[in-house]
C-alpha cells in the first residue's frame, strides 16, 4: 500500500526556514515522479514542486522559485522541501503527492498534509 | 504565466447533470486532469488523461476535452459529490514548466 506521511511543519517567523520531510512507504521513490503542492487557509490548491525520476531534475514554481528547493534521500526512501526566507503567504497546507506509472497520471497518491503558519 | 479557469460554483440537485468547465488556452494540445477534495479531506484524482477514470471512481464521472475547454460531468450527482473540484495541466512537454491548476468548483448538490 502506498503510503507517504509529511512531517515538519510549524509555526515559524517571517524570512525563517524550514524543512518539510514527505517519508514514503510501500514502493520506492526512487522509481516515481514526486511533487508538492499547498493549499492556503479556505483556498484552492496550489502546485509547488515536482522532482522527476533518472536525472532528479526539479521543477519548481515561480511563486517560491529561489527561495524552495525539493530534493529526495533515496536511502531513506523520503521527499524534501526546504522553505527559506519564508513569507506570510507561504501559510499552508503542504502535501506530498506521488506520480503514477499506469496509468500514467500525476498526483495519483496523496499523504495527509504538514500544515506551515508563517507569522510573527 | 499560464491559467486555467473554472467557475467558482456549480449547483445541482440530487440525479441531475452536473457539469464542471475548465479552460486553458494549452488544452488542445495537454491533457486535463481532475481532483476531487471533499471537506476536510485531501484530494483524489477522479479522471486522467482528459477522459480515463481510475478503477475506483464510479462510472458517473466522465471528461471531456475539446478545444481549449476540458469538461467533467457527473452524471445523475448524488449527494457524497458535493465537493470542490479541480482541473490540472500544464502548458509545455518541457520538464521545467510549470503545473498549474484551476481555481476549482464548489459543487452543490441539494
Amino acid at each position: 500500500e502506498v503510503q507517504l506521511l509529511e512531517s515538519g511543519g510549524g509555526l515559524v517567523q517571517p524570512g525563517g526556514s524550514l524543512r518539510l520531510s514527505c517519508a514514503a512507504s510501500g514502493f520506492s521513490i526512487s522509481t516515481y515522479a514526486m511533487n508538492w503542492v499547498r493549499q492556503a487557509p479556505g483556498k484552492g490548491l496550489e502546485w509547488v514542486s515536482s522532482i522527476s525520476v533518472g536525472d532528479d531534475s526539479a521543477n519548481i514554481a515561480d511563486s517560491v522559485k529561489g527561495r524552495f528547493t525539493v530534493s529526495r534521500d533515496n536511502s531513506r526512501n523520503t521527499l524534501y522541501l526546504q522553505m527559506n526566507r519564508l513569507r506570510a503567504e507561504d501559510t499552508a497546507i503542504y502535501y506530498c503527492a506521488r506520480d503514477e506509472l499506469v496509468p500514467p497520471a500525476p498526483l495519483a497518491h496523496w499523504g495527509q498534509g504538514t500544515l506551515v503558519t508563517v507569522s510573527s | 504565466s499560464y491559467e486555467l479557469t473554472q467557475p467558482p460554483s456549480v449547483s445541482v440537485s440530487p440525479g441531475q447533470t452536473a457539469r464542471i468547465t475548465c479552460s486553458g488556452d494549452a488544452l488542445p494540445k495537454k491533457y486535463a486532469y481532475w481532483y476531487q477534495q471533499r471537506s476536510g479531506q485531501t484530494p483524489v484524482l477522479v479522471i486522467y488523461e482528459d477522459k480515463k477514470r481510475p478503477s475506483a471512481i464510479p462510472e458517473r464521472f466522465s471528461g471531456s476535452s475539446s478545444g481549449t475547454m476540458a469538461t467533467l460531468t457527473i452524471s445523475g450527482a448524488q449527494i457524497e459529490d458535493e465537493a470542490d473540484y479541480y482541473c490540472y495541466s500544464t502548458d509545455s512537454s518541457d520538464n521545467h514548466s510549470p503545473w498549474v491548476f484551476g481555481g476549482g468548483t464548489k459543487l452543490t448538490v441539494l
